[in-house]
């Protein structure tokens, strides 16, 4: 059975960094084709892919936020880490962890997800 | 262009079929999946690939593809597809996602 789960604060201050985790179950990140991703979603706004990281240790970043973003993996912890530096108010949103597996890249489980408010 | 296009809302009647869209480039080039979101809770893939469901997911979910155009079919729409339908696929790169803006779909 897969499972993954984010945890992380749910306010951060502007300016500072956000860090993330994503806790999983029922596969390992070290067999080939597998990969963990990150996305968010505003409140009430569309689902933004954020980065990506696979079994053999590539990563990959949204074009426009790649500065301020960084992606890493515990393959022992069964764990995924995504900082993001220099939050901001527009940086509020739910962040979900999403696996993929074999070469579609498809999300085919995804945590439950965690609101991070960014406010001073 | 990395972008792809939904109507942002589509409605059914009950028991109909309906088609939702998406468009974009990187669409003649790879595949969209598409993803069922219902309010609070987190995005379930429906469709994958050429038109593959993942288990558990109804026959009644379709998907097809032509030129720079997705589509995902629902025949027979149940009340329990209300949802927000979200396409994503690669970008023109290949190895970035990109989602579409979503489309709201509500069963009359």
């Amino acid at each position: 059975q897969v499972t993954l789960k984010e945890s992380g604060p749910a306010l951060v201050k502007p300016t500072q960094t956000l860090t993330l985790t994503c806790t999983f179950s029922g596969f390992s990140l070290s067999t080939s084709k597998m990969r963990v991703n990150w996305i968010r979603q505003p409140p009430g706004k569309a689902l933004e892919w954020l980065a990506r990281i696979d079994w053999d240790d590539d990563k990959f970043y949204s074009t426009s936020l790649k500065t301020r973003l960084t992606i890493s993996k515990d393959t022992s912890k069964n764990q995924v880490v995504l900082t993001m530096t220099n939050m901001d108010p527009v940086d509020t949103a739910t962040y979900y962890c999403a696996r993929a597996s074999g070469s579609y890249l498809d999300l085919d489980y995804w945590g439950q997800g965690t609101l991070v408010t960014v406010s001073s | 262009s990395s972008e792809l296009t939904q109507d942002p809302a589509v409605s059914v009647a009950l028991g109909q079929t309906v088609r939702i869209t998406c468009q974009g480039d990187s669409l003649r080039s790879y595949y969209a999946s598409w993803y069922q979101q219902k309010p609070g809770q987190a995005p379930v893939l429906v469709i994958y690939g050429k038109n593959n469901r993942p288990s558990g997911i109804p026959d009644r979910f379709s998907g097809s593809s032509s030129g720079n155009t997705a589509s995902l079919t629902i025949t027979g729409t149940q009340a329990e597809d209300e949802a927000d339908y979200y396409c994503n696929s690669r970008d023109s790169s290949g190895n970035h996602l990109v989602f579409g803006g979503g489309t709201k779909l509500t069963v009359l």
